[in-house]
């Protein structure tokens, strides 16, 4: 069975940092493409970024509003992915998913509960 | 990026009545090599993670009642409930994932 845990949200001030690690179990994140989605308090769904397979070159892809200051990666020996926020906005508060994206869908199949990351002075 | 907007943004639905959904993406999201509509629909309730219900626009995810119906094709989609439960008030979401970064619709809330 496919679980994500994800951790490490809190409070931070503006323009601070913030790593997120969401722990992977029935499955190998390795052999998987993750993403992370998120979702502003009483708001939509926002895709953030993902990694892809090493077989697939290893390569991320960040939307508009992140990229440049949010970093994803994966520790494959720990069956974990993260994510590096730095330079944080208020318009970053949200709840932060970790999801895997299968071959069979072609898209976010498993997510994780979340985690919630506040930023605000 | 290709951006999703849903219709309406909410609808109020009798028990046992069919409710309608809407998608429509700014450009085509069918893939012409493989002849598939890259377009996901997703449930959440309150206080729970999104759950997919199609892909491939219209591919029931197994385990989703076959009340939910998905449709349509190139840039326009649609997501019918034929006849609405009680669980099945919730925020529905359309997805695109042709592009290098997907992209969702804003939502539609359905009520009882």
């Amino acid at each position: 069975e496919v679980q994500l845990v994800e951790s490490g949200g809190g409070f931070v001030e503006p323009g601070g940092s913030l790593r997120l690690s969401c722990v992977a179990s029935g499955f190998t994140v390795s052999n998987a493409w993750m993403s992370w989605v998120r979702q502003a308090p009483g708001k939509g769904l926002e895709w953030v970024g993902r990694i892809k397979t090493k077989a697939d070159g290893g390569t991320t892809d960040y939307a508009a509003p992140v990229k440049g200051r949010f970093t994803i990666s994966r520790d494959d020996s720990k069956n974990n992915l993260y994510v590096q926020m730095n330079s944080l906005k208020t318009e970053d508060t949200a709840v932060y998913y970790c999801t895997v994206e299968t071959g069979t869908t072609g898209t976010t199949q498993y997510w994780g509960q979340g985690t919630l990351v506040t930023v605000s002075s | 990026d290709i951006v999703m907007t849903q219709s309406p943004d909410s609808l109020a639905v009798s028990l046992g009545e069919r409710a309608t959904i809407n998608c429509k993406s700014s450009q085509s999201v069918l893939y012409s090599s493989n002849n598939k509509d890259y377009l996901a629909w997703y449930q959440q309730k309150p206080g729970q993670p999104p759950k997919l219900l199609f892909y491939w626009a219209s591919t029931r995810k197994s385990g989703v009642p076959d009340r939910f119906s998905g449709s349509g094709s190139g840039t326009d989609f649609t997501l019918t409930i034929s006849s609405l439960q009680a669980e099945d008030v919730a925020v529905y979401y359309c997805q695109q994932y042709y592009g290098s970064t997907p992209t969702f619709g804003q939502g539609t809330k359905v009520e009882i």
